[in-house]
């Protein structure tokens, strides 16, 4: 099946700093999210985002479906920003199974 | 419109029993899935069900089950609980199926076993 891995694992920042999440897939997606989890691990939609760019306030996130790759953007970043941030992809060939990212961890100190 | 709901949010059982637990997608979606989510292996698919069917399975024994009914509300079952099913299970909603849009997941149950 795909293989979906993401850097770095472990982010920490003080408030105000940007920083940018990485993921890559071994295979061709036509379904591609990111995701946050919060401390009660509520996963809470960020971004539907198998091709192109979206913007949606401080955050950002392109997906390059050529190159196997979705960036996730965080701008001026705030302690609400903390917690696991996962991608997860879905092949466009063979199974349908949705295939998660182990996450990046993100601390983000006041 | 509300969200996807799961009952019960934690849930602490004895090896050996078994459990069932409820999900309640976003009101018109149709597609409800499962994922397990422990710190070893991260957050893995159980299955997808559509219109009552299963439409796809992971890679887990039988004893994890699933049932969708005609409301679209879902119930995932284990049976003969080993510690090793502790983990939080989510569950996730779509409008048409897993493979065409967004999901929307639930909080999550917490699943404890002892």
């Amino acid at each position: 099946g795909i293989q979906v891995e993401q850097s770095p694992p472990d982010l920490i920042l003080q408030e105000g700093a940007n920083s940018t999440l990485r993921c890559n897939f071994s295979d061709s997606v036509n379904n591609l999210q990111w995701f946050h989890q919060n401390p009660w691990g509520q996963l809470i939609n960020l971004f539907y985002i198998p091709s192109g760019t979206k913007q949606n306030g401080r955050l950002s996130a392109t997906t390059v479906a050529t190159e196997r790759y979705s960036l996730l953007y965080i701008s001026s970043s705030q302690t609400t920003d903390s917690g696991v941030y996962f991608c997860a992809a879905l092949t466009s060939g063979g199974s349908y199974i949705p295939t998660f990212g182990r996450g990046t961890s993100l601390i983000v100190h006041p | 419109k509300a969200g996807v709901t799961q009952t019960p949010r934690y849930l602490i059982k004895t090896r050996g029993q078994q459990v069932t637990l409820s999900c309640s997608p976003i009101s018109g979606h149709r597609s409800v899935s499962w994922y397990q989510q422990t710190p070893g292996q991260g957050l893995q698919f159980l299955f997808e069900y559509f219109s009552e069917t299963q439409r796809n399975k992971g890679n887990f024994p039988g004893r994890f089950s699933g049932r969708q009914f005609s409301n679209s509300r879902s119930e995932m079952n284990v049976s003969t609980l080993e510690l090793g099913d502790s983990a939080l299970y989510l569950c996730a909603s779509s409008p048409i199926s897993i493979q065409g849009g967004e999901q929307y997941f639930g909080p999550g149950t917490r699943l404890t076993v002892t």
